[in-house]
């Protein structure tokens, strides 16, 4: 069983669709993570949510919003897709302040 | 200044030699700091943690230094499949974040 894993693998839409990005974990995780990694493979954090509290990122934009149904899972559902948010998007859970485990990513081609 | 800065490298070097990465990190709060590795279209997967005291495991050796607000990691005996970009990752201290550095390309040559 894969123990975090996210789809689509890859996604390829055009200018001004919503789309989103799934993940889910099996490792009774607290905290779920979304992390943009750009052209220059600089990962950077978007979120990081847990029951209590969901932190943004201030330089986010708002047309991204998580969405967790449950504890095992945070979506990332994206509205009006523009040309740079292109990119791979990487899901990651762990215990609070512990390591990270990584899902496999999703490469996003916005055309 | 960038939370988390490292050297990008690239490193280029042969079997067998002995290379060494550092980082710095702005917050000196932060408590938790990793290396990890990431190799070309792939997640970022843990290497090791890196522990007050020094920690190795086989040839790898990571070392923090809280004074001087920096970590390293020491790859001896290099080998092919070393070959990767290295990561190193820092907890925020608050808000169950992490910022991760920029990275470090490692290519061992034969």
């Amino acid at each position: 069983d894969t123990a975090v894993s996210q789809t689509p693998k890859y996604l390829v839409t055009q200018m001004g669709n919503d789309k989103s990005i799934k993940c889910e974990q099996n490792l009774g995780h607290d905290t779920m993570y979304w992390y943009k990694q750009d052209s220059k493979k600089f990962l950077k954090i978007m979120f990081s949510y847990n029951n209590k509290e969901l932190i943004i990122n201030e330089t986010v934009p708002n047309r991204f919003s998580p969405k967790s149904p449950d504890k095992a899972h945070l979506n990332l559902h994206i509205n009006s897709l523009e040309l740079g948010d292109s990119a791979v998007y990487f899901c990651a859970t762990g215990y609070t302040n512990e390591k990270l485990f990584f899902g496999s990513g999703t490469q996003l081609s916005v055309l | 200044r960038k939370e988390v800065e490292q050297d990008p490298g690239p490193f280029n070097v042969p079997e067998g030699a002995t290379v060494a990465f550092n980082c710095t990190y702005s917050n000196s709060a932060s408590q938790s700091f990793f290396w990890y590795r990431q190799d070309c279209r792939k997640e970022p997967k843990l290497l090791m943690s890196v522990y007050s005291s020094g920690n190795e495991d086989g040839r790898f050796t990571a070392q923090l230094n809280r004074a001087s607000q920096y970590i390293s990691l020491l790859i001896r005996d290099s080998k092919l499949s070393d070959s990767a970009t290295y990561l190193c990752v820092v907890d925020t201290n608050t808000g169950n974040q992490f910022y991760f550095g920029t990275g470090t390309s490692l290519t061992v040559i034969p």
